[in-house]
């Protein structure tokens, strides 16, 4: 299956809030509420960050939501710090135990 | 703690043959399933496929079918991740990562290990 679409970047200033689409179709994002987000700093291993589209790992900020519309599922940055550059990838079960990654997003924080 | 530690960095020729691992710890091995994730040089995540070693039930991504083999060992809490003959597009970061079980909603990677850098020269 194809990957998830994603921009391939993203920017917002120091306390704003920022906004990553992740866009798949009915046979995985829109037909399961099982989208994951996973956070990744250079050299480093990806982080779980959002998980069954809105539910927050214990110790992450509240400052990452995540949401879902249709086929397009979202991951929003509020309050925006130094620290939240990195590469932010979507990820959706897309049925048969199968699963998909979006292509990523880098976020630079201005 | 959960921990995933990978083996170390690989440096191969093509038609080589390896073995990459992943030991887990500080959880029931075998009630987590364990994905195998790649990373190209400067590219995105790509789903490789996933393990259940409790019983060995392995389910691959299409485009990784046939081109790897994954593989557990419960007794050692150890999964593997295999190539019969390299190629230099093989050239990666490969993790693992533990996905909780189906019945608590457990669709997503929790924990990842540290990655494990091919390089495959041709």
């Amino acid at each position: 299956q194809s990957a998830l679409t994603q921009p391939p970047s993203a920017s917002g200033s120091p306390g704003q809030s920022v906004t990553i689409s992740c866009t798949g179709t009915s046979s995985d994002v829109g037909g399961y509420n099982y989208v994951s987000w996973y956070q990744q700093h250079p050299g480093k291993a990806p982080k779980l960050i959002i998980y069954g589209v809105s539910k927050r790992p214990s110790g992450v900020p509240d400052r990452f939501s995540g949401s879902k519309s249709g086929n397009t599922a979202s991951l929003t940055v509020s309050g925006l710090q130094a620290e939240d550059e990195a590469d932010y990838y979507c990820n959706s079960y897309a049925g048969s135990n199968n699963w998909v990654f979006g292509g990523g997003t880098k976020l630079t924080v201005l | 703690e959960v921990q995933l530690v990978q083996s170390g960095a690989e440096v191969k020729k093509s038609g080589e043959s390896l073995k990459i691992s992943c030991k887990g710890s500080g959880y029931s091995f075998t009630d987590y399933w364990i994905a195998w994730v790649r990373q190209m040089p400067g590219k995105g995540l790509e789903w490789m496929g996933i393990i259940y070693p409790s019983d060995s039930d392995t389910r691959y991504s299409p485009s990784f079918q046939g081109q790897v083999t994954i593989s557990a060992d419960k007794s050692i809490t150890t999964t593997y991740l295999q190539w019969s003959s390299l190629k230099a597009s093989d050239t990666a970061i490969y993790y693992c990562a533990r996905k909780p079980p189906f019945a608590s909603s457990g669709y997503h990677l929790d924990y990842w290990g540290q990655g494990t850098p091919v390089t495959v020269s041709s």
